[in-house]
């Protein structure tokens, strides 16, 4: 089982709509969970961090954490065509100082 | 967050050769790691590169192939030794500020390809 998994997509979302990004991890005592978005031929971008369990909003964006599940989302609400990306899930495994990333998964927002 | 700038953007190598990479970041930072990203995949960590100590290597790299230092807490570098095609990636560095426990910020990467 890998450390981090993602759908790879590609995921397609009608503009406007909700675009919702599922990320799965091994560790159970994981503490740090982190979404980057990746433009092609761009370095990842970090959007949002989450440590506790349950809802993180900013903006259009909102992380979800339930850690009795190893489950970490990411919805993004009103969908924009520059939402399209690929979105990297990343999970600090407790006492690692460092970051295991997902596969990413490649979302696509149809104008 | 930190600036970071990385050294060369992009280059084109012969096989058996070797190229350094440098990654200048704006401020004093804590931990500084270096990542390979193959065409199409995702992030893999190669190592952490230590300020005033040898880097601590990830499973299936090896100091002599990726060799790295770091001599401040601004300044690192990687050289990708003895190049094959394979070796054709993008290099990323990754910063990680005293302020933001374990959140990485990322250069903008070195896009390698070896013929």
């Amino acid at each position: 089982q890998k450390e981090v998994e993602q759908n790879s997509g590609p995921l397609s979302v009608p503009e406007g709509a909700i675009a919702s990004l599922n990320c799965t991890y091994s560790d159970r005592v994981s503490q740090s969970f982190f979404w980057y978005r990746q433009y092609s031929g761009k370095s990842p971008e970090l959007i949002m961090s989450i440590y506790s369990n349950g809802d993180k909003e900013d903006g259009r964006f909102t992380a979800q954490l339930n850690k009795a599940s190893q489950y970490v989302s990411l919805l993004i609400r009103d969908s924009q065509p520059s939402d399209s990306a690929t979105y990297l899930c990343a999970v600090n495994p407790q006492g690692a100082q460092k970051l295991v990333f997902g596969q990413g998964t490649r979302l696509t927002i149809n104008p | 967050s930190a600036v970071i700038s990385q050294k060369p953007s992009r280059d084109i190598c012969q096989r058996g050769t070797s190229l350094t990479i440098q990654c200048q970041v704006d401020s004093q930072v804590t931990m500084m790691f270096w990542y390979r990203q193959q065409p199409g995949q995702s992030l893999t960590l190669i190592a952490t590169a230590n300020q005033g100590s040898e880097a601590t290597y990830e499973s299936g790299f090896v100091i002599d192939k990726f060799p790295i230092s770091r001599p401040n807490l601004t300044f690192s570098t990687l050289t990708v030794s003895n190049m094959s095609p394979e070796d054709s990636s993008i290099y990323l560095c990754s910063v990680e500020e005293a302020s933001s426990t374990d959140t990485q910020y990322f250069g903008p990467g070195t896009r390698l390809t070896v013929l």
